[in-house]
């Protein structure tokens, strides 16, 4: 199975300026994903990033608000923008494995804390 | 994506059997459903995944009815260990695993 690390673990940000999380794959992988989990929530998918192309976003999140990378089949990056404290959550990356992509695996999180 | 339904928790105690049924009337026929189980601070951990009948791995076992409305995981012989959150996802693998994470199922085993 694939080990997927993120960094930060975990930071304290101020209001207004942006984090960037790294999202680092030991194997090569077609599609991953970008989730957020608000204290004791379910996990909600930001967007999903496959390499040669734009992210694609769900319902309630903007590019501009949470930009993406996707350089290649190992890295990845989501960029918090002009933060506030309702970005306060647990970011997670996740990638699919699996003959037909049918399981995800994901890093254990960013916890995000704006002040 | 077909909507699920479990229950907010449920307590059990070690050594003990436990079952989690997870509603999901409008599944389609291309749709999977997967179990995922999470501790705090870390990320969701694949448990088990099934299309129809009964599916078993070293972890867990899935059962589903001939209509696929409702499946249930089983956890044998649960420890202190097992207690996380389950979920229950439902979504075409096709559609590349965009999966929708339903509101879980938080699991306490006592001693």
């Amino acid at each position: 199975s694939a080990v997927i690390s993120q960094k930060p673990s975990r930071d304290i940000c101020q209001r207004g300026t942006s984090l960037t999380i790294q999202c680092q794959v030991d194997s090569q992988v077609t599609m991953m994903f970008w989730y957020r989990q608000q204290p004791g929530q379910s996990l909600t998918l930001i967007a999903t990033a496959n390499q040669g192309s734009e992210a694609t976003y769900e319902s309630g999140f903007v590019i501009d608000k949470f930009p993406i990378s996707r350089p290649n089949l190992t890295f990845s990056t989501l960029t918090v923008s002009n933060m506030s404290p309702e970005d306060s959550s647990i970011y997670l990356c996740s990638v699919a494995e699996g003959t037909t992509n049918e399981k995800l695996f994901f890093g254990s999180g960013t916890q995000l804390s704006v002040l | 994506l077909a909507k699920t339904t479990q229950p907010i928790s449920m307590d059990s105690y070690e050594g003990q059997e436990v079952n989690i049924t997870c509603s999901h009337n409008n599944i389609a026929t291309n749709d999977y459903i997967t179990w995922y189980q999470q501790f705090p601070s870390q990320g969701p951990r694949f448990i088990i995944q099934g299309y129809k009948t009964k599916v078993t791995n070293e972890v867990a076992s899935l059962f589903i009815p001939a209509d696929r409305k409702s499946s249930t995981l089983s956890l044998p012989r649960v420890s202190l260990s097992d207690t996380a959150v389950y979920y229950c996802l439902v979504g075409d693998r096709a559609a590349g695993n965009k999966l929708t994470f339903g509101g879980g199922t938080r699991v306490l085993v006592k001693p």
